[in-house]
């Protein structure tokens, strides 16, 4: 009964590859988010959605594109990969669309790896 | 430009003892503070917090500490427990609305 899940949860593939991570969550939260874990340990936002729609687009690579069948799903698809993108990568999900007084509940993250 | 900041990488502390974690922001918008835990291979879990109208909040054995003068908060752990050894972060909201802005984690050990 996991909350926010998150496939895969190890991802290895080589530079210039393209590949997706699927999120989905059962909270019946309407804002969904995606963030990375640098290397220097920091949670930073890419993306939010509420209810499908994007709210929230910080500057991250064209590569980057989000993609929101429903507002249970907020898939992470990447192109064209650097080893610069080599991190973990956390889905998210919360009932409120601002952040004041908002709880954001995440996955379990997903490690990729560029070699 | 790290707005979050939590100067201490890591901290050890002995069972039962007091565990007291800091964070510093440097945006006086902030008005909305959180601390999330984090065990490896997981996701963070909210833990508590605190809006910028309250100077203290507790829930258990854990208690936030505002102090808005000083663009300080701090996590308070009593009785410490060696469960509670994970990686903490500070989080804080405000100004430009929906973003929440994260510290880079303080690594806790509780030491049985």
């Amino acid at each position: 009964d996991t909350a926010v899940s998150q496939t895969p949860k190890y991802l290895v593939t080589q530079m210039g590859n393209d590949k997706s991570i699927k999120c989905e969550q059962n909270l019946g939260h309407d804002t969904m988010y995606w963030y990375k874990q640098d290397s220097k340990k920091f949670l930073k936002i890419m993306f939010s959605y509420n209810n499908k729609e994007l709210i929230i687009n910080e500057t991250v690579p064209n590569r980057f594109s989000p993609k929101s069948p429903d507002k249970a799903h907020l898939n992470l698809h990447i192109n064209s990969l650097e080893l610069g993108d080599s991190a973990v990568y956390f889905c998210a999900s919360s009932q409120l669309s601002t952040a004041y007084g908002n709880t954001i509940y995440f996955g379990e993250g997903s490690w990729l790896t560029v070699v | 430009d790290q707005q979050v900041k939590q100067n201490s990488p890591s901290l050890s502390v002995q069972e039962g003892r007091i565990s007291i974690l800091n964070c510093d922001y440097t945006n006086s918008m902030f008005d909305y503070f959180l601390w999330y835990k984090k065990y490896p291979a997981e996701g963070p879990t909210f833990l508590i917090s605190i809006s910028s109208i309250k100077d203290k909040n507790e829930d258990g054995r854990f208690t936030v500490f505002l102090n808005k003068s000083a663009k300080h908060l701090s996590l308070h752990i009593v009785p410490s427990q060696p469960g509670d050894s994970a990686v903490y972060f500070c989080a804080a909201s405000g100004g430009d609305g929906n973003k929440l802005v994260f510290g880079a984690g303080t690594i806790l050990r509780v030491k049985s």
